[in-house]
């Protein structure tokens, strides 16, 4: 079957850095997209991976191992207002998106 | 701007009750899709259209249904016959298949 699994809960601390890992299977793989998601709002799309390597957009960046099935999203220089979920979501062969059900982050000063 | 609107913001219905919920783009997107986001779980796919006039059932159709008469407009209907239907709707668009979801701003549908 397809599925992706991504921690359930993260805590860190303002200024630092954080990690969020997610391991996928699917029938095929066309992309694995990341998504920041503030409580009771739509879903904000991050990034975009389908090669191998680590993307860098400001102060997140996103990595992907397609011979892993694993892909992890580094948030550096953490602000209070990035405490969110972020959900991780692989596009199968049929261009359907698997979502897991999300990382709460959680900000501490 | 464009962009993607659903209203209500928040609907409240009596159980028996069919209701629709409205979405609305001006991105001039072919792709719009309708999600279910409950505590705990991954957005799980209602329905999707690709193209207006056609559409697709997701993984958890049965008590909902949908229409596509125009390129902007994807209104979703929860039906009486949707056991569970008190949840966060998402509806989304997208460009091509493999480009990133817009979303809307969410329905929060409580049945009770």
């Amino acid at each position: 079957g397809q599925n992706i699994d991504q921690p359930t809960e993260m805590t860190a601390t303002e200024g630092a850095i954080v990690q969020i890992n997610c391991t996928y299977q699917t029938s095929g793989f066309n992309g694995l997209f990341w998504y920041q998601q503030h409580a009771g709002e739509a879903p904000t799309f991050l990034s975009y991976n389908v090669l191998d390597g680590l993307e860098e957009k400001g102060r997140f960046s996103s990595f992907l191992s397609r011979s892993k099935g694993y892909s992890y999203l580094l948030l550096k220089e953490l602000q209070m207002k990035d405490s969110a979920s972020y959900l991780c979501a692989a596009m199968d062969s049929n261009y359907q998106l698997i979502w897991g059900a999300g990382t709460k982050l959680i900000i501490k000063p | 701007d464009g962009g993607i609107t659903q209203s209500p913001k928040y609907l409240f219905r009596k159980e028996g009750q069919n209701v629709t919920l409205s979405c609305e783009q001006n991105l001039n997107h072919d792709a719009m899709y309708w999600y279910r986001q409950d505590p705990g779980q991954g957005l799980r796919l209602i329905y999707y259209s690709q193209i207006v006039n056609d559409f697709q059932k997701g993984d958890i159709a049965e008590g909902y249904s949908v229409s596509r008469e125009k390129k902007e407009s994807f209104p979703l209907t929860v039906t009486s016959a949707q056991k569970n239907p008190t949840a966060f709707y998402l509806c989304a668009s997208s460009s091509t298949e493999n480009s990133p979801l817009h979303f809307g701003n969410g329905t929060r549908l409580t049945v009770t």
